[in-house]
């Protein structure tokens, strides 16, 4: 596509439930990230994809959190057991890899766990 | 590992006033450097980037930054402020010395005054 493609844009979901985030990147780029940004805070690295494989997981939360990407494309970054304090704006962004590179954000997944 | 700090979380200016936003970084080995910023209620969006070609860099809408390796530093300025410019401002740095890992900053927000 044109640009960086999320979905849902917004969730409200009831702590304890598991949420799906997907993200489509921009057709041919090989790396994806995932950020998180909550209220006025900065953007946190969650995980990096490089085709399929996640050289860089280190910024995952916990163990309720977790991503996978499948055929070098698409990316669902998976919520367990949601949290109050997994509510945030959970951002993708996709570059072609090369070090350097303009990275190009989603308009962000927001999440809010009641 | 390589790390952003923003001096300011917040910062306003008159309108037609000097715009300074502060970004120091750390890495051990220069670095791509970006500037982003993110409009109310919008996606982040790049402004310029540093990638080791002129250490002065032009973006969009006036803006520019200076890479000073001396003193690591890679402040955004813009010479006139405009009521537009009120947004979030993102300093993040790659490290070339392993993937395309991009880490930003906590982030500064800009106010311009009437």
């Amino acid at each position: 596509g044109a640009g960086v493609s999320q979905s849902p844009s917004n969730k409200v979901t009831e702590k304890g439930k598991d949420v799906e985030l997907r993200c489509d990147p921009i057709s041919g780029h090989t790396a994806l990230y995932w950020y998180r940004q909550s209220l006025g805070q900065g953007l946190e690295f969650l995980i990096y994809f490089q085709g399929n494989s996640a050289p860089d997981k280190s910024g995952l939360p916990s163990d309720r959190f977790s991503a996978e990407r499948t055929g070098g494309s698409v990316s669902t970054l998976t919520i367990q057991r949601t949290q109050q304090e997994d509510s945030a704006v959970y951002l993708c962004a996709s570059t072609s890899g090369n070090s350097g590179n303009t990275i190009y954000f989603g308009e962000g997944s927001w999440l809010t766990v009641v | 590992a390589q790390s952003v700090t923003q001096l300011g979380s917040h910062v306003s200016v008159s309108e037609g006033a000097l715009v300074l936003l502060r970004c120091n970084y750390s890495s051990s080995v220069p670095p791509y450097l970006f500037w982003y910023v993110q409009y109310p209620n919008q996606g982040l969006q790049l402004l310029l980037k540093y990638t080791s070609a002129a250490t002065l860099v032009k973006g969009i809408n006036g803006f520019e930054a200076e890479f000073k390796k001396s003193e690591t530093s890679f402040h955004l300025t813009k010479p006139s402020a405009h009521m537009s410019d009120a947004a979030e401002y993102f300093c993040a740095v790659s490290d070339k010395t392993s993937y395309d890992k991009v880490i930003f900053g906590p982030g500064t927000s800009l106010s311009v005054i009437p």
